[in-house]
């Protein structure tokens, strides 16, 4: 099985500010056959279901602000905030979906 | 829209069974790999189990603390899938989401349905 770490736990940033979480795998989750990474990014407010903001490691789904943007490769991403909102106060989780699928244990995003 | 409802959560007793289920509107659940996914109360997301796509055979994988106590399986004719939880533990407590793998990823998801395992 492949394990997702996710850092920080915990995050503060100030309004308008970057913020900037890591996911990191346990194994490649690159599919050398199509060149795609299989992860995906969710954000989670309280009492909501997750909502998907990033797939393929880095294809915003549509809706979802340009503030929002992933990076990365085979075993070490990222998903950045470029100008925190108060509405992005939130959990955020890694996802991957190239074997049966596990997610990271979530990063807290609050205003510092 | 398409769109996920479960339901059938509630309170049962520590070895005592429930069965939820997840009612699919605005697709053919069939068509997709459809997951479960809980979250403890306060804790993070984890996997549960999947049943795949009919096309895909209709085989089901699950996470290795629910293996050979979980069952998911699934309603053609009523657009439903359910989660069979058999010898339930303390542990097992969670709001319980489906979620379809329409593209690989996870969307769209239910708004979840809260079981609870306590004497």
């Amino acid at each position: 099985d492949i394990v997702m770490t996710q850092s920080p736990d915990s995050l503060a940033v100030s309004l308008g500010e970057r913020a900037t979480i890591n996911c990191k795998s346990s194994q490649s989750v690159l599919y050398i056959s199509n060149n795609k990474n299989y992860l995906a990014w969710y954000q989670q407010k309280p009492g909501q279901p997750p909502k998907v903001l990033i797939y393929w490691a880095s294809t915003r789904e549509s809706g979802v602000p340009d503030r929002f943007s992933g990076s990365g490769s085979v075993t070490d991403f990222t998903l950045t905030i470029s100008s925190l909102q108060a509405e992005d106060v939130a959990v955020y989780y890694c996802q991957q979906y190239y074997t049966t699928p596990s997610f990271g244990q979530g990063t807290k995003v609050e205003i510092k | 829209e398409v769109q996920l409802v479960e339901s059938g959560g509630g309170l049962v007793k520590p070895g005592g069974s429930l069965r939820i289920s997840c009612a699919g509107s605005g697709f053919t659940l069939s068509t997709a790999w459809m997951s479960w996914v809980r979250q403890a109360p306060g804790k993070g997301l984890e996997w549960v189990g999947r049943i795949k796509s009919k096309s895909d055979g209709d085989t089901t994988d699950y996470a290795a603390p629910v293996k050979g106590r979980f069952t998911i399986s699934r309603d053609d004719s009523e657009n439903i899938v359910y989660l069979q939880m058999n010898s339930l533990k303390a542990e097992d407590t969670a709001v319980y989401f489906c979620a379809a793998a329409l593209n690989n990823w996870f969307d769209p998801w239910g708004q979840g349905t809260l079981v609870t395992v306590s004497s």
